[in-house]
């Protein structure tokens, strides 16, 4: 069956550091990722999204990357700031599928 | 722009008391819309989904059922809450007929004691 999971339930860095948040995915028909940041007692946010054609795709300090040959998936943001703690969600779908399929979430604790 | 809106945003209610938890959207016509629920410190779970007006497709069995009344709003009830009930309430919305963002509102936070 399908599941999305991430390797890492809680990730702590430094103030100004670059962070990586991974994710794995199980159903090799996903076509569409995407991420969510989630602050406490928030709705999720979304941050970016890539679809299977690409590899790469970057936004305002972040930048997604999607391998498929390994099913992996990893949100990288730069100079990480204290506004960026939070808990991070990957999800996936596929055509035909309208919803998303979430992982379980990874917590960012930025140090000043 | 596009807006979305749930209510109430918290509520406390005794084990086998009847649920109504309302979701609208503004700025937008014929939105996907879909309910989720996140157990604490959980991934969220979809639990229905709408494509139009009096159209719910149910992803899981359980203790709740979902109506759209109106093209931009989206309930979420019970007849009998449980105690396994309790959790934040998601509603998303999106557009389009293939995967596209969702977007995500405050949520509802119930409690069942």
């Amino acid at each position: 069956g399908e599941s999305v999971g991430l390797h890492l339930p809680t990730l702590s860095v430094q103030e100004g550091d670059n962070s990586i948040i991974n994710c794995a995915y199980s159903n090799s028909a996903s076509d569409y990722f995407i991420w969510y940041k989630q602050e406490s007692g928030k709705g999720p946010q979304f941050i970016i999204d890539i679809r299977s054609n690409m590899d790469k795709r970057q936004g305002q300090r972040v930048t997604v990357l999607l391998n498929k040959t390994v099913k992996h998936l990893s949100l990288q943001i730069a100079a990480t700031q204290p506004g960026d703690s939070a808990v991070y969600f990957c999800a996936e779908s596929h055509t035909g599928r309208r919803a998303l399929t979430f992982g379980s979430g990874t917590r960012l604790q930025v140090q000043p | 722009s596009q807006t979305i809106h749930q209510w109430p945003a918290t509520l406390v209610q005794p084990v086998g008391s009847p649920l109504s938890l309302e979701c609208t959207v503004e700025g937008t016509s014929n939105p996907n819309l879909y309910w989720y629920r996140q157990a604490a410190g959980r991934g969220l779970q979809l639990l229905f989904y709408s494509v139009g007006i009096g159209q719910i497709s149910s992803e899981v069995p359980q203790n709740l059922s979902a109506s759209r009344p109106q093209d931009r709003q989206f309930i979420l009830s019970s007849k009998k809450l449980l105690l396994s009930d309790s959790g934040f309430y998601l509603c998303a919305w999106s557009l389009g007929t293939v995967q596209e963002t969702q977007y995500f509102g405050p949520g509802t936070r119930l409690l069942v004691l």
